[in-house]
């Protein structure tokens, strides 16, 4: 059975400081690794995805995330943080056929 | 509209009482998801709608929990018997790519509030 895993309830980082966020996954086959955004009060909304070629992923608003199959990873990172990122934030795999599964998220704080 | 809709957005109802949550997909997705958002909590899987294959039910957590989808339509979420713990915010999505890196497009949610 595939599985995601964000060890992180929550993260606190400095506005302007890298940030990471973690996800580690677990699955049979070729992994599709997704990250998705919750902002409060609004509806998940997409952020990127992993399919195939290169590990380093972009996606919206300066976000990317790096695909180490090795590690089985798919860590979400950002140069520089922002205030506006503060969301909870969820990680999620799918292994060819079967359902897309979700992290428990890890929330965000950026700190002014 | 293009995004998925999901209502009513809010359902106060009483404990024992049953309810419907109303799913609308992006015309043309195939795939429909429902989960369940407990405050302060993840993502919890409900059910998965694939084309005219038969559901994954495997995250229905009591068989008070139900849920339909006509063809590649409207899907609706019966919950019977409410207890105070189904209180939550209830979410649809839906994606089109069979492949398997398909998007899912999240509805608003339907929070339900049993008391």
């Amino acid at each position: 059975a595939q599985s995601v895993a964000q060890p992180e309830d929550q993260v606190n980082v400095a506005e302007g400081n890298p940030l990471t966020v973690k996800c580690t996954y677990s699955v049979s086959g070729n992994p599709y690794l997704f990250w998705y955004v919750q902002y409060p009060n609004r509806g998940l909304q997409f952020l990127l995805k992993y399919i195939t070629g290169d590990n380093l992923v972009k996606g919206s608003y300066g976000f990317e995330a790096e695909f180490n199959k090795s590690q089985t990873s798919f860590h979400l990172k950002k140069p520089s943080a922002l205030v506006s990122d503060s969301a909870l934030y969820f990680c999620a795999v799918r292994d060819g056929n079967q359902k897309v599964t979700f992290g428990i998220g890890t929330k965000l704080q950026v700190i002014p | 509209g293009a995004g998925v809709s999901q209502s009513p957005s809010n359902k106060v109802t009483e404990k024992g009482k049953d309810v419907e949550l109303r799913c609308d997909p992006i015309s043309g997705h195939t795939a429909l998801y429902w989960y369940r958002q407990r405050l302060g909590q993840g993502l919890e899987f409900l059910i998965y709608f694939q084309g005219n294959s038969a559901p994954d039910k495997s995250g229905l957590p009591s068989d008070r929990f139900s849920a339909e989808r006509t063809g590649e339509s409207v899907s609706t979420l019966t919950i019977q018997r409410t207890q105070q713990e189904d209180s939550a915010v209830y979410l649809c999505a839906s994606s089109v790519d069979r492949r398997g890196g398909e998007t899912q497009y999240f509805g608003p949610g339907t929070r339900l509030l049993v008391l």
